[in-house]
Parts: C-alpha cells; sequence; structure tokens
C-alpha cells in the first residue's frame, strides 16, 4: 500500500524569498507522484505531475519539484514566492490504479 | 463547461439525519470520486465509480453510500449523521488513465451537531 508523508504542517515564508516543501512516499511499486494546491475556501487544483521521463518537472505558477527514486522523495520548490502563493498545498501518490493518496498538506503563509 | 459542481456549498445536520450531496460533471470524465477533508490528514477517499452502474468503495467508506446512474452525476448519500462526519466533502473528476488530471468541485462544508 502507498501513503505520503509531508514533512512540514506549517510553513512561513517571506515574499520573494524561495521556499521548499517536502514530501517522502512509500510504495513497494513504480507510482506516480502530483502536487495539488488549495486556495483558501477553494477546491483543489494541480500543480504539477510526475508520471515518468525527467526527475524535474516543472508546473504551474513557476513551481517545480523533483523526483527522488533512491530517497522516494518529491519535493516542491519557488525561488521567488508571491503574497498570493499563500494557500495548502498537498503531496499524493498513485500507484497506476484509480486511487490517489494524499499528504496532510502543508500550508505555505507568505508574508509581506 | 462548468466544470464539478456541487450542492450544497453548507449544511448542518442533527445526529441521525440523513442527507445527499449532490455533485455534477458536465465534462463527459468516466471517473468520479468523493473525498473528505479533515484538518491534518489531507484528503481521504471515500467512494469512487468509473463509469455508470460501476462503483467502488474508498479509504473510508462506513456511514456512506453511492450510485452512479448516469455520466453526469454521483450523488452521497449519509444514512445516519453522526458528529464523526462533520468534514469538508469534495467531488472530483476526470478522464479514465492516469495521465490526466482530476478536477475538483468547490467543496460542501458539513457540520453535525
Amino acid at each position: 500500500a502507498q501513503s505520503v508523508t509531508q514533512l512540514d504542517s506549517q510553513v512561513p515564508v517571506f515574499e520573494e524569498a524561495p521556499v521548499e516543501l517536502r514530501c517522502n512516499y512509500s510504495s513497494s511499486v513504480s507510482v506516480y507522484l502530483f502536487w495539488y494546491v488549495q486556495y483558501p475556501n477553494q477546491g483543489l487544483q494541480l500543480l504539477l505531475k510526475y508520471l515518468s521521463g525527467s526527475t524535474l518537472v516543472k508546473g504551474i505558477n513557476g513551481f517545480e519539484a523533483e523526483f527522488n527514486k533512491s530517497q522516494t522523495s518529491f519535493h516542491l520548490r519557488k525561488p521567488s514566492v508571491h503574497i498570493s502563493d499563500t494557500a495548502e498545498y498537498f503531496c499524493a501518490v498513485s500507484e497506476g490504479d484509480y486511487k490517489l493518496s494524499f499528504g496532510a498538506g502543508t500550508t505555505v503563509t507568505v508574508r509581506a | 463547461n462548468a466544470g464539478v459542481t456541487q450542492t450544497p456549498k453548507f449544511q448542518v445536520l442533527k445526529t441521525g439525519q440523513s442527507m445527499t450531496l449532490q455533485c455534477a460533471q458536465d465534462m463527459n470524465h468516466e471517473y468520479m470520486s468523493w473525498y473528505r477533508q479533515d484538518p491534518g490528514m489531507g484528503l481521504r477517499l471515500i467512494h469512487y465509480s468509473v463509469g455508470a452502474g460501476i462503483t467502488d468503495q474508498g479509504e473510508v467508506p462506513n456511514g456512506y453510500n453511492v450510485s452512479r446512474s448516469t455520466t453526469e452525476d454521483f450523488p452521497l448519500r449519509l444514512l445516519s449523521a453522526a458528529p464523526s462526519q462533520t468534514s469538508v466533502y469534495f467531488c472530483a473528476s476526470r478522464i479514465a488513465g492516469v495521465l490526466y488530471e482530476q478536477y475538483f468541485g468547490p467543496g460542501t462544508r458539513l457540520t453535525v451537531t
């Protein structure tokens, strides 16, 4: 069975500073990996996904993530955040069937 | 396209009451699912459907029923509400195949007193 651990529950960051959100997963088979973002009082939307190929994945709004198979990690990064990046971020993993398993989420608060 | 729509947005129930959360999508997606979101626990899958007439249980199905009589609609029924079912509920849909993005509705915030 798959599981996802997001290592930070809250990440405060100043505007224009870089941010990294850490995600580790456990699975016995090959996986597909996703990051979703949830803005206040909204549903989730996809930021980026890793299915195969290059381990560095670029997504929307300047985010990128790197898949590291040996460390079973899929950390999300952005070199310079904006106030509008304040949101909750979820890492998710799928082993190829329909079921996505989500991490507990990381709340990012960007301060001026 | 309206995408994935959910009604109601907010609901308060008393323990033991039943109700149906509505979900509809106009994108002709085969797959639909229901999640609940609780603080510190992320999203957990309740039930899902891979097409009209086909449903299956997710991670936390107890206390909930679903049916899928059409491609567009996937209602979630709470049979006898309990305070433990206080949560935010999200419906999602996508085209079959993991390559495709899952689209989420705006959510229903349910409180059971």
